[in-house]
């Protein structure tokens, strides 16, 4: 099993929609969690941290279910600039902090 | 947020030839920098974590001997790839953490692009 399981998509929405994407993961001792956005043929960025009792910033809202090993990200009145694969990370409990990345969601948002 | 830079952003190079690739950390310092591999449409895998001072630790299923990693100062670590074939082709990326900010966050550089013929 994937240490980072995502729906690949594509999402294509259009703007101004409200669109959100799942993550699971499989360590359930895994301790830090973050979503980032990755342009085409760019590197990742990171988008927001996610804390357990679930945080927002502006349009962005993250949520984690640990005891479902579940992450969230939802995206509120989308804008064209947010089109990008999103990123689902993981940081694995113990060892030299290495991040496990889920093949990403490509989010489409047409005019 | 810190800087990140890699050089050569894109490299092209013949089969059976040695490409180094190097990762700076341009305004702090980095005692461990991390070594990412992303192949079309996949997700980026790690490679190995470079310390700076000491070897770096792999990640299975990489050879050691292919993927030469050298962190010798706080800012720079290299990643030489030895004996290139076609099928070493990948977008390679590395990352650092601020150690100094006490956040797990790691920045990552623009990415190089090999391709070999």
């Amino acid at each position: 099993r994937k240490e980072v399981e995502q729906d690949p998509g594509p999402f294509n929405v259009p703007e101004g929609a409200t669109v959100a994407f799942n993550c699971t993961y499989s360590n359930s001792a895994s301790q830090s969690f973050f979503w980032y956005r990755q342009d085409c043929r760019k590197e990742p960025k990171l988008l927001m941290s996610v804390y357990s009792s679930g945080n927002e910033d502006g349009r962005f809202t993250a949520q984690l279910n640990r005891a479902s090993q579940y992450i969230s990200l939802l995206i509120r009145d989308s804008k064209l600039s947010d089109s990008a694969t999103y990123l689902c990370v993981v940081n694995r409990a113990t060892g030299a902090n290495n991040l496990f990345f889920g093949t990403g969601t490509r989010l489409t948002v047409i005019p | 947020g810190a800087v990140v830079s890699q050089h050569p952003s894109w490299v092209i190079c013949k089969s059976g030839t040695s490409v180094k690739i190097e990762c700076r950390s341009l305004d702090f310092q980095a005692t461990t920098m991390f070594w990412y591999r992303q192949f079309p449409k996949q997700s980026l895998m790690l490679m190995a974590t470079s310390n700076e001072g000491s070897k770096a630790t792999y990640e299975q299923g990489v050879e050691k001997d292919k993927f030469l990693i050298n962190h010798a100062s706080l800012t720079l670590s290299t990643l030489t790839v030895t004996s290139a074939h076609p099928e070493d082709s990948s977008f390679y990326i590395c990352s650092a953490r601020d150690l100094s900010t006490g956040y797990n966050e790691q920045f990552f550089g623009p990415g190089t692009r090999l391709t070999v013929l």
